[in-house]
């Protein structure tokens, strides 16, 4: 099952307009929260992330809204550049859930949402 | 940028022969990851180091091995390499935990005939 979901797998957008991307996440027990953003044939950079103490993080045109009770993160884009086209990755981690050892403490991975920004 | 560099960036390989894929990182960070990316499922952990020698299975470590001799190296081996492991194979980093923010290669590209 998957724990991280990004339910919107494309999403377009005008140029200096809002993106949003979605995230839904399962697992109470993450308490930590990141974006990537990906370009064609480079690896995924880290964007910006959030604790689940917070339930918002700006960062310039990027700001993450965390919503704990119903389990939803979203990334906002403002305004909207055609270099922000990309594929967008939410991820999640717990604190307490490295206590269980193994992999279960590492970041969790949704699937992707590819953003078009369109000139 | 964190310094990540993988090696080699792309490859051809036949069904059955062993292949070996090195990150090598110069932030001397203390765990190191090995991720595959395929459409329709995102980024999947293979497997990680949480230091020298130590290392311990992902989501999806069949058919994988790794080795961390030094904290800057960390080798993905296929051992016999199948079509199944046709991916893009990206290495990360990163220093306090496991959990926190991840520090991503430039990835390496996988081809199995």
């Amino acid at each position: 099952d998957q724990q991280v979901k990004q339910n919107s797998p494309s999403l377009s957008v005008q140029e200096g307009r809002i993106s949003i991307l979605n995230c839904d996440y399962t697992n109470s027990m993450f308490d930590y929260f990141l974006w990537y953003k990906k370009y064609p044939a480079e690896g995924p950079t880290f964007l910006i992330s959030i604790s689940s103490i917070k339930d918002k993080n700006e960062d310039g045109r990027f700001t993450v809204f965390l919503n704990k009770s119903a389990k939803h993160l979203s990334l906002h884009i403002v305004p909207s550049q055609p270099g922000d086209s990309a594929v967008y990755f939410c991820a999640a981690s717990g604190r307490e859930l490295r206590n269980y050892g193994g992999s279960q403490g590492n970041l969790i991975f949704g699937k992707g949402t590819k953003l078009s920004v369109k000139p | 940028d964190a310094g990540i560099t993988q090696s080699p960036r792309h490859k051809v390989t036949e069904t059955g022969t062993p292949v070996t894929l090195r990150c090598h990182q110069t932030e001397n960070h203390r765990y190191m990851y090995w991720y595959r990316q395929d459409p329709g499922h995102g980024l999947r952990l293979i497997h990680y180091s949480y230091g020298v020698k130590d290392t311990d299975k992902g989501e999806v470590s069949d058919g994988y091995s790794v080795s961390r001799s030094k904290t800057e190296d960390f080798l993905l081996t296929l051992e016999s390499a199948t079509s199944s492991q046709t991916s893009v194979y990206f290495c990360a980093i990163s220093d306090r935990d496991t959990g926190d923010a991840q520090y991503f290669g430039p990835g390496t590209r996988l081809l199995v005939l």
